[in-house]
């Protein structure tokens, strides 16, 4: 069946550094979504990349769209304690969403 | 913003009873909900995809006979876990698909399931 991975698992960074966040899938996806799930909140919708090569930018959040669209990136430049949560990679597989194990990320002011 | 809603918020059961947790699109018709199961720290994992006005479709694994979904109305979902047992306890999340927003789940807050 489909896969989704994610790495790191976890990433703990000071407060002001970057960090990525990488997703991949074992079969091409029909499209990818990124969700932000605070400690204790519920996943909350961040963006959907559709198209081969897609780069698209929310703020400080950059998130890619691999050439053969089996993997994505999210990338947050000069991190903030708000950005603490784990994000979740999901890959749509015709109309199925599966989603990847997420990435922990923790923020050190 | 679309608002999914989930109640009740946690529950406590007891080995053998059934529980029911009912998920809303409140200001949007959903005809596609999805329920989700996640453990502490763990990722989602998708139970079912719940199709108002049609059976449910259960990913493979998941009891439907024991996780019984209805979706009888195209801002309600619900979901019965019958016969609770404690490795029933979990986070259990649902999701909603709004009209004209593509693909974007939209959750609802989860409710918390402990059986004993």
């Amino acid at each position: 069946g489909q896969q989704v991975m994610q790495i790191p698992q976890y990433q703990h960074v000071q407060e002001g550094e970057d960090f990525t966040t990488y997703c991949n899938s074992s079969t091409t996806l029909s499209n990818i979504q990124w969700y932000k799930q605070r400690p204790g909140g519920h996943p909350v919708f961040l963006i959907q990349l559709v198209k081969s090569g897609e780069v698209k930018k929310q703020k400080r959040l950059t998130f890619q769209f691999g050439e053969a669209k089996k993997n994505s990136s999210l990338h947050i430049t000069a991190t903030q304690t708000t950005d603490v949560g784990t994000y979740f990679c999901a890959g749509l597989y015709g109309q199925n969403f599966v989603f990847g194990p997420g990435t922990r990320l923790s923020v050190l002011p | 913003g679309a608002v999914v809603s989930q109640h009740p918020s946690w529950v406590i059961c007891k080995s053998g009873t059934s529980v029911k947790i009912e998920c809303r699109s409140l200001d949007f018709q959903a005809t596609t909900m999805f329920w989700y199961r996640q453990f502490p720290k763990q990722s989602l994992m998708l139970m079912a995809t719940s199709n108002e006005g049609s059976k449910a479709t259960y990913e493979q694994g998941v009891e439907k006979d024991k996780f019984l979904i209805n979706h009888a109305s195209l801002t309600l979902s619900t979901l019965t876990v019958t016969s609770a047992h404690p490795e029933d306890s979990s986070f259990y999340i649902c999701s909603a698909l709004r009209p004209g927003s593509g693909n974007e789940q939209y959750f609802g807050p989860g409710t918390r399931l402990t059986v004993t």
